[in-house]
């Protein structure tokens, strides 16, 4: 079956250090793979995706992400975190007109 | 440019009542997809459309939810009679067509049943 697992349900990192957010999928083909983050009461906002090419992708609020073939990885970075990045953040992978989302992964920054 | 719209942002009804949820998408968005957000979960789609063509409604469950977008533009889900397992965000979300997998979702409806 598709999946997409996150396999961190909660991170906490301090502010200023780096991030880095783990997703793997399981697809018979390479799927488009996705980043959303949802904040606290909102919807999900994109954050950036990856179709083919270039397998470091960048997006919005300085996030990048780098899509591993041999790993079936898409794992989130970002170099500095600031207090405004914590949220809840879902790697999702679509395929057949169908996109699947992982269960998530809640980020805290400590001051 | 707007957003995608859903009303009501809260919802807290009795079992067995039922409930309305109302999804305005982005205006030129063709498709448009309902998901079901549990708590600590990913979202999980309960149906999408093209235009006013329901194409997959696979995990609907057709015994207790009922969707509708006639105009092809804003779609109400439907609830009738709740159950206490309802309780969820009703997440709301559109695009382009050809845009694959690139969502815009609304701030979603969360419904509590008690």
């Amino acid at each position: 079956a598709q999946s997409v697992t996150q396999p961190d349900i909660h991170i906490t990192v301090s502010e200023g250090a780096s991030l880095e957010l783990r997703c793997n999928y399981s697809y018979g083909a390479t799927p488009y793979l996705f980043w959303y983050v949802q904040s606290p009461g909102q919807g999900l906002q994109l954050l950036l995706k990856y179709f083919s090419g270039d397998t470091l992708v960048q997006g919005i609020k300085g996030f990048e992400a780098e899509f591993k073939r041999s790993q079936s990885s898409f794992n989130l970075r970002k170099p500095s975190v600031h207090w405004s990045d914590a949220a809840e953040y879902f790697c999702a992978a679509f395929n057949a007109g169908k996109s699947t989302f992982g269960d998530g992964t809640t980020l805290t920054v400590k001051p | 440019e707007a957003g995608v719209v859903q009303s009501p942002r809260y919802k807290i009804i009795e079992k067995k009542q039922p409930v309305a949820f109302w999804c305005n998408p982005i205006s030129g968005h063709n498709t448009l997809y309902w998901y079901r957000q549990n708590l600590g979960q990913g979202p999980e789609l309960l149906i999408r459309y093209e235009n006013e063509e329901a194409v997959d409604d696979s995990q609907l469950p057709k015994d207790r939810f009922s969707a509708e977008r006639l105009k092809g533009v804003d779609s109400t889900l439907k609830i009738q009679p709740a159950e206490l397992g309802d309780s969820a965000v009703y997440l709301c979300a559109s695009n382009e067509r050809g845009r694959n997998g690139e969502l815009f979702f609304g701030e979603g409806s969360r419904l509590t049943v008690l």
